[in-house]
């Protein structure tokens, strides 16, 4: 398996600020991704995040909301841009372990946007 | 297209009795399929998979389901509920473009009773 923390784990914020969260693990993963949860809702893949390249996004998010960096085999910040009150959700990222197909979930970080 | 449908949003079980989460999932191919649990502001915990092996999946905590092609389902069962699996529960299946890229469905909260 695969420990991954999140940093902030919650945070509240004011609409047209930005945040970055932060996703760390404690081995090398193949395959990091990043999902959003809406309140009451269930989870939506945002992007994935490429080791020294640009991430992946899937339909409905964009580079200019949802910059994603992973500069190693461990690492990867999400930012939420200009953020508005629709962007309070969890942010969660997850991570494939080579060799096993399994993928292992952060704690999230739950974002509140006044 | 690919989707996966929990047909009950909530379901309610007295402790000690049997737990059934249902899920139906809609695929082109032979889809790997998973079920999560959310307990209350904790993260995602996988309970089982399954990857086209033995059609009966035994997970975590008693749980277990069963793989039906002709039926298209992957029910989630176990045999007596405990108060600590009261939580959310997400079915899973894995996309056609990259079996790394998932589709969560709707969850179902599991309550149980004294």
């Amino acid at each position: 398996s695969a420990v991954i923390s999140q940093k902030p784990s919650r945070d509240i914020c004011q609409r047209g600020t930005s945040l970055t969260i932060q996703c760390q693990v404690d081995s090398q993963v193949t395959m990091m991704f990043w999902y959003r949860q809406q309140p009451g809702q269930s989870l939506t893949l945002i992007a994935t995040a490429n080791q020294g390249s640009e991430a992946t996004y899937e339909s409905g998010f964009v580079i200019d909301k949802f910059p994603i960096s992973r500069p190693n085999l461990t690492f990867s910040t999400l930012t939420v841009s200009n953020m508005s009150p629709e962007d309070s959700s969890i942010y969660l990222c997850s991570v494939v372990i080579a060799g096993v197909y399994e993928q292992y979930f952060g704690p999230g970080t739950r974002l509140t946007v006044t | 297209a690919q989707s996966v449908t929990q047909l009950d949003s909530h379901v309610s079980v007295s402790e000690g009795t049997p737990v059934l989460l249902r899920c139906n999932y809609s695929s082109s191919y032979s889809p790997s399929l998973f079920w999560y649990v959310q307990h209350p502001n904790k993260g995602l915990q996988l309970l089982l998979k399954y990857t086209s092996a033995a059609t009966l999946v035994k997970g975590i905590n008693g749980f277990e389901a069963e793989f039906k092609k002709s039926e298209t389902s992957f029910h989630l069962t176990k045999p007596s509920a405990h108060m600590s699996d009261a939580a959310e529960y997400f079915c899973v299946v894995s996309r056609m473009d990259s079996s790394y890229k998932l589709i969560f469905g709707s969850g179902t909260r599991l309550l149980v009773r004294p």
